[in-house]
């Protein structure tokens, strides 16, 4: 079993769906959670960044975490075309030389016009 | 600010050749520092991550090693690249293992 699982997708919506973006994890030593943004041929760019259960908005994103389920989620509202990239879901957990950071497989999200 | 810079952008190697891939950080110390590489596709497989000088932690068994010579430059090497190495390298860097941040990645072919 993955650490990390995400649905591939790809997820087509139109412009201005709320897209619902999902990972779910076992392990249960994961203490940060992050979703980043990643279009064709660049580096991902960090998009939310959380700790603790509930959620965080930051203008039309929305970052959940359910750490009983060991689910997280993206919501994403009014979705724009430019919103059209992979998002990826990321965790951390310590190890013995510090921490280390878990991705799932990405989701690719289009948003057509 | 921080900054990160990783280079080259793209890369075309013959299959046999040596690899070296460079990463340097600006801005902060003692960072967390990782190499991960991206397969057409897929997701990011983590392939080492430091953090200190001279400190590597492998995650996968491989050709690639990496080495840590200042607390801000982080290296990937090969000495014999094969057709599977190809893909899409990115390095990241992190302070007390919190959200990472990404260069912008070396694309790799081994032809």
């Amino acid at each position: 079993q993955k650490e990390v699982e995400q649905d591939p997708g790809p997820l087509s919506v139109p412009e201005g769906a709320i897209v619902s973006l999902n990972c779910t994890y076992s392990n249960s030593a994961f203490q940060y959670f992050m979703w980043y943004r990643q279009y064709s041929r660049k580096g991902p760019e960090l998009l939310m960044y959380t700790y603790s259960s509930g959620n965080k908005e930051d203008g039309r994103f929305t970052a959940q975490v359910d750490k009983s389920s060991k689910y997280i989620s993206l919501f994403i509202r009014d979705s724009q075309p430019s919103d059209s990239a992979t998002y990826l879901c990321a965790m951390s957990v310590w190890v013995e030389y510090g921490n280390k950071l878990v991705f799932g497989a990405g989701t690719i999200l289009r948003v057509k016009s | 600010s921080q900054t990160i810079h990783q280079w080259p952008a793209t890369l075309v190697q013959p299959v046999g050749s040596p690899l070296s891939l460079e990463c340097t950080v600006e801005g902060t110390s003692n960072p967390n520092l990782y190499w991960y590489r991206q397969a057409a596709g897929r997701g990011l497989q983590l392939l080492f991550y430091s953090v200190g000088i001279g400190q590597i932690s492998s995650e996968v068994p491989q050709n690639l090693s990496a080495s840590r010579p200042q607390d801000r430059q982080f290296i990937l090497s090969s000495k014999k690249l094969l057709l599977s190495d190809s893909g899409f390298y990115l390095c990241a860097w992190s302070v007390m293992g919190s959200e990472a941040f990404f260069g912008q990645g070396t694309r790799l072919t081994v032809v």
